[in-house]
């Protein structure tokens, strides 16, 4: 069982441009979501999903985009990087059954 | 909103000893899931213990126990018998419902030889 598989593992871009952080987990659970960790402050939610097709806001979502055409699959979209969103991205997947969250390995992306 | 608040940034603890990291939520729930994931220097998520707010009994799971106090709101994870291993960032997570979970913003413990 892979869990949840995050890529790329390190990113380095220039402020503007624009990426993809994929994330797929294959759990088949219902439940995922996108946090971002910077000192000091935890884990953030920037979206999350309940199920293929929908999804929502979190605490941090501007300049984000997300999208969840499979069970399996939920990307991050950065539309215009920007230097404060250099941070350490984080995939995380669950059921509600067990209520325990997955995490995939995290994502370093530096915007400079 | 539910928060979730750890009031130590740092600790340390001598190797073989015991320490305890606190947690406090704010919540008007009455049923909800509380959480303590480990965080090593490699950045990995791992779930050290889980306590459903239903249960009485605090949770343990080797050297990892909790001291769950529901009128309190406070969530406190006791690590006893403390080894290198255990140096980390430990997060505290709340959980209500099935989409969202709330995280503390971490206690960096280390271990000292």
């Amino acid at each position: 069982n892979a869990g949840v598989t995050q890529t790329p593992k390190f990113q380095v871009l220039k402020t503007g441009q624009s990426m993809t952080l994929q994330c797929a987990q294959d759990m088949n659970h219902e439940y995922m979501s996108w946090y971002r960790q910077d000192p000091g402050m935890g884990l953030r939610l920037i979206h999350y999903s309940v199920g293929a097709g929908i999804t929502d806001q979190g605490e941090v979502p501007n300049g984000y985009n997300v999208s969840r055409s499979t069970t399996e699959d939920f990307p991050l979209r950065l539309l215009s990087a920007a230097p404060s969103q250099t941070s350490v991205y984080f995939c995380a997947s669950w059921t509600d059954s067990g209520n325990t969250i997955y995490f995939g390995e995290g994502s370093w992306l530096t915007v400079v | 909103a539910q928060t979730v608040t750890q009031s130590q940034p740092e600790m340390s603890v001598q190797e073989a000893e015991t320490v305890t990291l606190s947690c406090t939520y704010d919540t008007s729930e009455s049923n909800y899931y509380l959480f303590w994931y480990k965080q090593p220097p490699s950045r990995q998520m791992i779930l050290v213990i889980r306590q459903e707010a239903y249960k009485q009994q605090n949770a343990t799971e080797n050297r990892f126990s909790v001291n769950f106090q529901k009128a309190a709101k406070s969530f406190s994870l006791k690590i006893s018998d403390s080894q290198l291993g255990d140096t980390a960032m430990y997060f505290c997570a709340f959980m209500k419902g099935t989409y969202k979970y709330i995280f503390g913003t971490g206690t960096r413990l280390k271990v000292l030889a």
